[in-house]
């Protein structure tokens, strides 16, 4: 079982929208999450951290379920600049800094 | 600006050659990390380095071996190319402390044929 898994999508939606995926993670152990953003052949950058409480930031919410052991992100009013491919990352255990990597769900906004 | 580079964007060698990525970064970070990227497998650690000629095996470390001789500089090398390792290979790094957050650099498609 992969430690991190997420629907591929495509999600496609139009701009104006509102768009929302989860991920689920394996390790119980696992303390920190992420959300990272990676555009077409680019390099992965962090677009949040997720907190237990939930967060936000700007149009992009992330919430966490430990007891469920999933993770959302929901983006709001989508832009054409959002298409994406969104990855879900955690990390392993406590005070490490190997991060798990899901494959990531791809977002495409039309115009 | 946080800085990662790789020495090349692309790069195509033949079965059984000897391959060296290098990475570097400037930001002083302790951490680096090497990772391949395959559709629908995500990023897997291949190693990992926490200082100056430490270094710890990922996840798919076969056929792969790292150096890291200087803080900013860590390399992935290939001993024998196969097929099997055309991939694109992406470098990070990360900070001290609990920063969990790694920068990454742009990556090396590599094409072994």
């Amino acid at each position: 079982r992969k430690e991190v898994e997420q629907d591929p999508g495509p999600f496609n939606v139009p701009e104006g929208a509102t768009v929302a995926f989860n991920c689920t993670y394996s390790n119980s152990a696992s303390q920190s999450f992420f959300w990272y953003r990676q555009d077409c052949r680019k390099e992965p950058k962090l677009l949040m951290s997720v907190y237990s409480s939930g967060n936000e930031d700007g149009r992009f919410t992330a919430q966490l379920n430990r007891a469920s052991q999933y993770i959302s992100l929901l983006i709001r009013d989508s832009k054409l600049s959002d298409s994406a491919t969104y990855l879900c990352v955690v990390t392993r255990r406590s005070n490490d800094y190997k991060l798990s990597f899901g494959a990531g769900t791809t977002v495409t906004v039309r115009a | 600006d946080v800085k990662v580079t790789q020495s090349s964007r692309y790069l195509v060698k033949r079965t059984g050659e000897k391959v060296f990525l290098e990475c570097v970064q400037d930001m002083d970070h302790e951490n680096m990390f090497w990772y391949r990227q395959d559709p629908g497998l995500g990023l897997r650690l291949i190693y990992f380095s926490y200082d100056v000629k430490m270094k710890e095996k990922g996840d798919i470390p076969e056929g792969y071996s790292v150096s890291r001789e200087k803080k900013e500089r860590f390399s992935l090398i290939l001993e024998s190319a196969s097929t099997n390792q055309t991939s694109m290979y992406l470098c990070a790094s990360s900070g001290p402390g609990q920063s969990y957050e790694q920068y990454f650099g742009p990556g090396t498609r590599l094409t072994v044929t």
